[in-house]
Formats: C-alpha cells, structure tokens, sequence
C-alpha cells in the first residue's frame, strides 16, 4: 500500500533552517511528483510546491521562492523539503503529497505530517 | 495568492444531507474543477473526490461532487456523526501557475 512516512518534529531558532523528510514506499516514487503543503495551527492548507522525483525539475509557490529548497533521493524514495531564513510564521505542520490518480491528478496520498516549531 | 471561498462553517442534523460549496474563477475551478479533502483534527487531509468527480478507491458513495461554472460542490447524504470534519477544495491555476486550496469549511453534524 502507498505510504509516504515524514520525519520528527523540530524545534528550530529565527533565522535557522529545517530540513524535512518523506520516504515514499508501496509505489514506483519517480512515477508522481510530490507536493508539500503546510498548515499553521488553527489554519488552512497552503500549497508550497512541487519536485517531479524523476527529473529533480521543482516548483514553487512564489511565496516561498528563494527561501525553499525541494530536492529528492530516489535511491531511498525520499523527498526533502528544505525551509531557511526561518521566521515565527513559519510555525506549522508541514506535508508531503503525492499528486495521482488517473485522468487529472489529485493529492491522493499524505504523509503525516511533521511539525515545525520556530521559537527563540 | 488568490485562493478559493469556501464557507467557514455548515451545520446539518444526523442523517441530513450536507452541500458544500467552494468558488473559484474561469483559471482554476472552471477549468479542471476542484479535489475534495477531508480533515479530522489531528489528522492529515484525506481526498474524497477527484477534480473529474470520481471517488477515490474506498470513498463512501455518501459523498459525491460536482460542479457548475466556477463552483464546485461536495453533497455528503445521510450524515454520520464521523463526518464532522474539515473539508478543503483544491485546485490547479493556470493562470497562477499554482495550486489553490479553498479556506475550508468545518461541518459540524448536530
């Protein structure tokens, strides 16, 4: 069965950086691009952007254009997505999709989550 | 980035049946239509429908979308009480080049 497993929780300062994980497994991973998507507390979903595993080609929301990495390691069916220039509203619950299905692409499979906590 | 209006909030008596709306404009819901996704509190969205209106493998039939022009709707018939959730659309903008999400409507089942 499709699973996408994230890595823990992080605590991180201003201005650092976080690193988060999604190991895919129970499908071909350079088959469906994968999405990331956060959440802050209380709030909605907010799309980030996009790595295609199997070119390594990414997309970003222009919200966080400069400031995100997406990079992948199909060795391990793994996604990373990589935050900087941390600030206190990037406090959120962060998620990797996978984009599929058959005539149009939907997010049809979620990791748990993990989330990111940016106190001083 | 401009996203979708849903309505914050519906409430519907068990067994009642449940229409939720999600509005978007001619780039992204009037051109691919919208995904539906479930939310429980503490839990990662679930997709219940995709843009083309198909159902997932394992989606209850309960659950059905549709759309009109630039509107999309997710009718959820004979509410349970595991149907409280959050509910979001979502949908591609090609004039954003950017996925969209709609900011969620909480149904509460009374």
């Amino acid at each position: 069965q499709v699973q996408l497993v994230q890595s823990g929780a992080e605590v991180k300062k201003p201005g650092a950086s976080v690193k988060v994980s999604c190991k895919a497994s129970g499908y071909t991973f350079t088959g469906y691009y994968v999405h990331w998507v956060r959440q802050a507390p209380g709030q909605g979903l907010e799309w980030m952007g996009w790595i295609n595993p199997n070119s390594g080609g990414p997309h970003f929301a222009q919200k966080f254009q400069g400031r995100v990495t997406m990079t992948r390691d199909t060795s391990i069916s793994t996604a990373y997505m990589e935050l900087s220039s941390l600030r206190s509203d990037d406090t959120a619950v962060y998620y990797c999709a996978r984009e599929g299905g058959d005539l149009l692409r939907d997010f049809d499979y979620w990791g748990q989550g993990t989330l990111v906590t940016v106190s001083s | 980035q401009a996203g979708l209006t849903q309505p914050p909030s519906v409430s519907k008596g068990l067994r009642q049946t449940a229409t939720l709306t999600c509005a978007g404009n001619s780039n992204n819901v009037g051109n691919q239509g919208a995904a539906w996704l479930q939310q429980h509190q503490g839990h990662p969205p679930k997709l219940l429908s995709y843009r083309n209106n198909n159902r997932p493998s394992g989606i209850s039939e309960r659950f059905s979308a549709s759309r009109s022009g630039n509107t999309a709707s997710l009718t959820i018939t004979g509410l349970q009480p595991e149907d409280e959730a959050d509910y979001y659309c979502s949908a591609w903008d090609s004039s954003l080049g950017a996925w969209v999400f709609g900011g969620g409507t909480k149904l509460t089942v009374l």
